[in-house]
């Protein structure tokens, strides 16, 4: 019964390259949430989705990042042109349904560094 | 909008104290509460939770009541060990909208021996 699954762990990249995080959601799960946690911060909301779909992106920046959950496969959170300041960890979570009493089970993390 | 709001940490205890840590929220409605630990390098777990007033969560020794008269949900352990040194968050989730949880900023908790 695996959980929730976020690769890589670890990524480094340069200014101006691209990132890409993937998360695969428990089994029978189809609500995605996306999470940036900066350095000595909370858990900031970015993107809500449900298979093919964005329900909320309200904490998404405007510009450079986008995040998709097509019918087959991951959800992908990507950002474009990396400045340093999207240093942070990622943290992808999965629920089975949008009730107010369903918790969240949150992955490890993708923990990303701009150099 | 909702907002959650925690003791700021680090808290810092020796072995088998008592442990208590603050939260209390602003809703607009009746959320479900819950409380979340992050062990270092890990991503968050489900502590503990309670979905209506006066409701008590309770999960390997810690507990923490829903009180709506005070708008709060304190995290209590009555013996803490070296092994929950952690951050803790509190969150809420409320019905109606897109549930998406209010977070804490999370409470660093460190046991020395």
């Amino acid at each position: 019964n695996a959980g929730v699954m976020q690769n890589p762990r670890h990524l480094v990249r340069r200014r101006g390259q691209e990132a890409r995080l993937r998360c695969s959601p428990m089994k029978g799960h189809s609500h995605v949430y996306w999470y940036r946690q900066l350095p000595e911060e909370g858990l900031k909301f970015m993107v809500y989705l449900q298979k093919e779909n964005i329900i909320d992106e309200s904490g998404m920046p405007k510009e450079r990042f986008s995040a998709e959950f097509p019918k087959e496969g991951p959800s992908i959170l990507r950002i474009q042109q990396v400045v340093r300041g999207d240093s942070a960890a990622y943290f992808c979570a999965s629920s089975p349904s949008r009730a107010p009493n369903g918790e969240q089970y949150f992955g490890p993390g993708t923990r990303l560094t701009v150099t | 909008g909702n907002s959650v709001t925690q003791m700021e940490g680090p808290v810092t205890l020796s072995e088998e104290a008592f442990l208590t840590i603050n939260c209390t929220y602003t809703a607009t409605g009746y959320p479900s509460l819950f409380w979340y630990v992050q062990y270092p390098g890990e991503g968050l777990q489900l502590l503990l939770k309670a979905t209506k007033a006066d409701d008590k969560g309770s999960n390997k020794g810690f507990e923490a009541t829903y009180r709506k008269e005070t708008t709060s949900f304190h995290l209590e352990k009555g013996s803490v060990q070296v092994s929950d040194s952690a951050v803790y968050f509190c969150a809420l989730s409320e019905e109606g909208g897109s549930y998406i949880p209010t977070f804490g900023r999370g409470t660093s908790l460190i046991v020395h021996p």
